[in-house]
């Protein structure tokens, strides 16, 4: 069975610090997806990594897949109160994806 | 576009009752997905539908019955609810007809269906 193991799981910090959140698992996936959930709504994706080592950033986002693509991380630079919300990592796997349990962010103006 | 829509937003039942749960998606995408999220739990895929016509089971099928009604529509049936079936339910839709490939495309989710079961 494939799992994706997210940490923290919770995370509570001040406006303007920065931080990262993990995304591990023991099994190569063939593409990573990170979405953000807000209270009341459904997951929205933020980005897709398919290549070992791939940096993507998306404005104060930073996503990164390992170069063996079994582990990621997304980095958030200067966090702001709307970066709030749960963090889900979903890994690729025979058509269908995985989920993380996710990283509940709270960022406290 | 309305993206994916599900009805209803809220739902109590009690043990035993049975209810549909209704997707349906604008987007012209061939894969259709339910998943239920409980807290500590994440996000379980309960059935998919590759494409028009096909369904299969998913890491938690139990309890739970699907049918991909066509291309747009994709209804979850719970025959005789349980407390266990107490949860968050997701349709999520995507381009993708299946295949190694698919789990590349974006999942677009649905806003959920509060499910309580006494």
């Amino acid at each position: 069975t494939q799992l994706l193991e997210q940490s923290p799981q919770f995370l509570s910090i001040q406006e303007g610090e920065n931080l990262t959140v993990y995304c591990n698992s023991s099994s190569v996936f063939s593409s990573l997806q990170w979405y953000r959930q807000e209270p009341g709504e459904g997951p929205v994706l933020l980005v897709t990594v398919v290549t070992g080592g791939e940096v993507k950033k998306l404005k104060r986002l930073t996503f990164q897949f390992g170069d063996a693509r079994k582990d990621s991380s997304l980095h958030i630079t200067a966090a702001q109160p709307g970066d709030t919300g749960l963090y889900l990592c979903a890994g690729g796997s025979q058509g269908n994806l995985i989920f993380g349990k996710g990283t509940k962010l709270s960022v406290k103006p | 576009n309305a993206g994916v829509t599900q009805t209803p937003k809220f739902q109590v039942l009690k043990t035993g009752q049975s209810m549909t749960l209704q997707c349906a998606q604008d987007m012209n995408h061939n894969s259709m997905y339910w998943y239920r999220q409980d807290p500590g739990m994440g996000l379980r895929l309960i059935y998919y539908s590759a494409s028009e016509g096909t369904t299969d089971k998913g890491e938690v099928p139990n309890g739970y019955n699907v049918s991909r009604l066509n291309k747009r529509e994709f209804s979850l049936r719970l025959e005789s609810a349980a407390p266990s079936q107490t949860s968050v339910y997701f349709c999520a839709s995507t381009q993708a007809g299946g295949g190694r490939r698919s789990g590349t495309y974006e999942q677009y989710f649905g806003p959920g269906t509060r499910l309580t079961v006494t």
